[in-house]
């Protein structure tokens, strides 16, 4: 089956680094996205692997392993605007607009 | 402004009321899609459109239908709507197949 795991809840303190995880299993792999999605609102874009390795914008940067089925994203001198929660999409077979997406990880930045 | 709208963004309505919910973007994106977002289950795509007469099935396609008769519109359709299908549902769109999804501002529907 196809399945994209995360973790439910992460804590931080305000200015620190922390990584969120993502593993997926899904029938075929067309490129990895990371969304922010804040209370009530729609999903933006953060980033984008498709190819292995690290690709990094600004405070944020995300990492992908294809063989392993991982990813990271991790966030640099937290702020308590980046309380919200992350979700995990993998984009699926060749040809298709077909999106998995994990449950997401909800993440508290405390000061 | 370059967005992806949706009309309405609450509604409260009936089973068995049929009910269409629009997506319109205004970026010429050729790629639209159609998800809800329930808790515990994350965002799971319904519908999604390559261009336009151009549909396929997500992985939750049941009880709803779509049409993509034109390239900015993409509208959601729920023929007979259940309680089952109280969701928050999201409209996205791509320019290309490789290029990040641009969500709507989301529809909150409360079917009962």
């Amino acid at each position: 089956g196809q399945n994209i795991d995360q973790p439910t809840e992460m804590t931080a303190t305000e200015g620190a680094i922390v990584q969120i995880n993502c593993t997926y299993q899904t029938s075929g792999f067309n490129g990895l996205f990371w969304y922010q999605q804040h209370a009530g609102e729609a999903p933006t874009f953060l980033s984008y692997n498709v190819l292995d390795g690290l690709e990094e914008k600004g405070r944020f940067s995300s990492f992908l392993s294809r063989s392993k089925g991982y990813s990271y994203l991790l966030l640099k001198e937290l702020q308590m605007k980046d309380s919200a929660s992350y979700l995990c999409a993998v984009r699926g077979p060749s040809g298709t607009y077909k999106y998995i997406f994990g449950t997401g990880t909800r993440l508290k930045v405390l000061a | 402004e370059a967005q992806v709208t949706q009309n309405p963004r609450y509604l409260i309505t009936v089973t068995g009321k049929k009910l269409t919910v629009t997506c319109s973007q205004n970026m010429n994106h050729e790629y639209m899609s159609w998800y809800r977002q329930d808790p515990g289950l994350g965002l799971r795509q319904i519908y999604y459109s390559m261009n336009v007469e151009v549909t396929d099935k997500g992985d939750v396609p049941e009880g709803y239908k779509v049409s993509r008769k034109e390239k900015r519109n993409f509208p959601l359709i729920l023929e007979s709507p259940s309680p089952n299908q109280t969701s928050l549902y999201f409209c996205a769109s791509s320019l290309e197949l490789f290029d990040t999804q641009y969500f709507g501002p989301g529809t909150r529907l409360t079917v009962l």
